[in-house]
């Protein structure tokens, strides 16, 4: 069972440059979302998606894009790399809307240069 | 003011003590508190969730909300070198497995010392 799996796990990009981070789960959640994780600022919701073609924006959404075509794959998109997006994203799946729990991927590094 | 505060720690403790770890709100909309904790170079994992106010425990954890004065708390007794992380408050509106809509605190980070 491989849970929430994120790819790549490093990454570095140059100012300006685009990249997509994959995120996949195989547990058939409807819900999924995109955190990133900075020193001294905790997690903040970037993107988030209810279902299947369903996406909403979070706290931090300014920078990227988000698709939901199929239950299993929500990919978050730099549509041009800045220095401020340098920090770790996390991937995350639920699948109980009345419940709490939500299964976090490992974590993508990024960092612009 | 930050929506949840939580103190910066870092906190190091001998094995065997008793850990309190804190985290203030502003937001009395918060009705879902909960608790994760983060091994380095790893996600966030769910360790102890709490509807409104009250006390709830898990082994060795105790999770508390005290909503009339916006403070949870997690206690965690007989500490072990294998609790060492890096503990984060959550809270939310609605039950966050919704929409994942949670807020964070800024994380503790936890030595426990053989």
């Amino acid at each position: 069972n491989a849970g929430v799996t994120q790819t790549p796990k490093f990454q570095v990009l140059k100012t300006g440059q685009s990249m997509t981070l994959q995120c996949a789960q195989d547990m058939n959640h409807e819900y999924m979302s995109w955190y990133r994780q900075d020193p001294g600022m905790g997690l903040r919701l970037i993107h988030y998606s209810v279902g299947a073609g369903i996406t909403d924006q979070g706290e931090v959404p300014n920078g990227y894009n988000v698709s939901r075509s199929t239950t299993e794959d929500f990919p978050l998109r730099l549509l041009s790399a800045a220095p401020s997006q340098t920090s770790v994203y996390f991937c995350a799946s639920s699948y109980d809307p009345s419940g709490n729990t939500i299964y976090f991927g490992e974590g993508s590094w990024l960092t612009v240069v | 003011q930050k929506e949840v505060e939580q103190d910066p720690g870092p906190l190091s403790v001998p094995e065997g003590a008793i850990v309190s770890l804190n985290c203030t709100y502003s937001n009395s909309a918060f009705q879902y508190f909960m608790w994760y904790r983060q091994y380095s170079r790893k996600g966030p994992e769910l360790l102890m969730y709490t509807y409104s106010s009250g006390n709830k425990e898990d082994g060795r954890f105790t999770a508390q909300v005290d909503k009339s004065s916006k403070y949870i708390s997690l206690f965690i007794r007989d500490s072990q070198p294998s609790d060492s992380a890096t503990y984060l408050c959550a809270m939310s509106v609605l039950p966050s497995g919704a929409n994942s809509k949670l807020t964070f605190g800024k994380g503790i980070t936890l030595s426990v010392r053989p």
